[in-house]
């Protein structure tokens, strides 16, 4: 199976700060890999997908980016809304698998 | 809108099974592929199988092989899951989810609401 590994599990920000999650897969998966936010006690919602499209209807300040086996998503410009865990899934190799999530807290 | 409605929480004792439903709306049904996903407590997102919503046609991971069961009805835009031989383990929010169309892309969007199942004697 591929692994998936996020960095970090826990980042603490404050509002208008630039974050950045990373995953990292265990193999290529080139640019098959997708995004998601989730908030507490609701289903995960789409953010990204082919690494770097944003889903339409999700804030520019989301971004995307790497292929291969280094993927990074990056919130521009963080706003209350945003803080949530994020978790990647590859979506080249069966089984499917996501990262172990990354949690973005005040 | 597109939009996936899940059936109710549920209680179960270990060694029975659990079928939940997952009735879609808003896009040609037989189009996609429907997955199920779970999340036990606290823990992080789990790919358990699809159903092609079209030909019927399944695919689980090898984690559920034998106790794993997802299946369809295209006139009740409706996929469901069975899962058998409940453990503690079991414990968790599932999920369906919508697969993007086409055949190179398994991102998933939208999600149902999630069932809660506790296996619990």
């Amino acid at each position: 199976d591929i692994q998936m590994t996020q960095s970090p599990s826990t980042l603490s920000a404050s509002v208008g700060d630039r974050v950045t999650i990373t995953c990292r897969a265990s193999q290529n998966i080139d640019n098959l890999l997708a995004w998601y936010q989730q908030r507490p006690g609701k289903a995960p919602d789409l953010l990204i997908y082919r690494a770097t499209t944003l889903k339409s209807g999700v804030p520019s300040r989301f971004s995307g980016g790497g292929s291969g086996t280094d993927f990074t998503l990056t919130i521009s410009s963080l706003q209350p809304d945003d803080f949530a865990t994020y978790y990647c899934e590859q979506y080249d190799i069966y089984p499917l698998t996501f990262g172990g999530g990354t949690k973005v807290e005040i | 809108q597109v939009q996936l409605v899940q059936s109710g929480a549920e209680v179960k004792k270990p060694g029975a099974s659990v079928k939940l439903s997952c009735k879609a709306s808003g896009f040609t049904y037989t189009s996609h592929a429907m997955h199920w996903l779970r999340q036990a407590p606290g823990q992080g997102l789990e790919w358990m199988g699809w159903v092609d919503a079209g030909n019927g046609n399944t695919r689980y991971s090898q984690k559920f092989q034998g106790r794993l069961t997802i299946t369809r009805d295209t006139s009740a835009m409706t996929a469901y899951m069975e899962l058998g031989s409940l453990t503690s383990e079991d414990t968790a929010v599932y999920y369906c989810a919508r697969e993007s169309a086409g055949n190179i892309d398994k991102w998933f969007d939208p999600w149902g609401q999630g069932t809660l199942v506790t296996v619990s004697s």
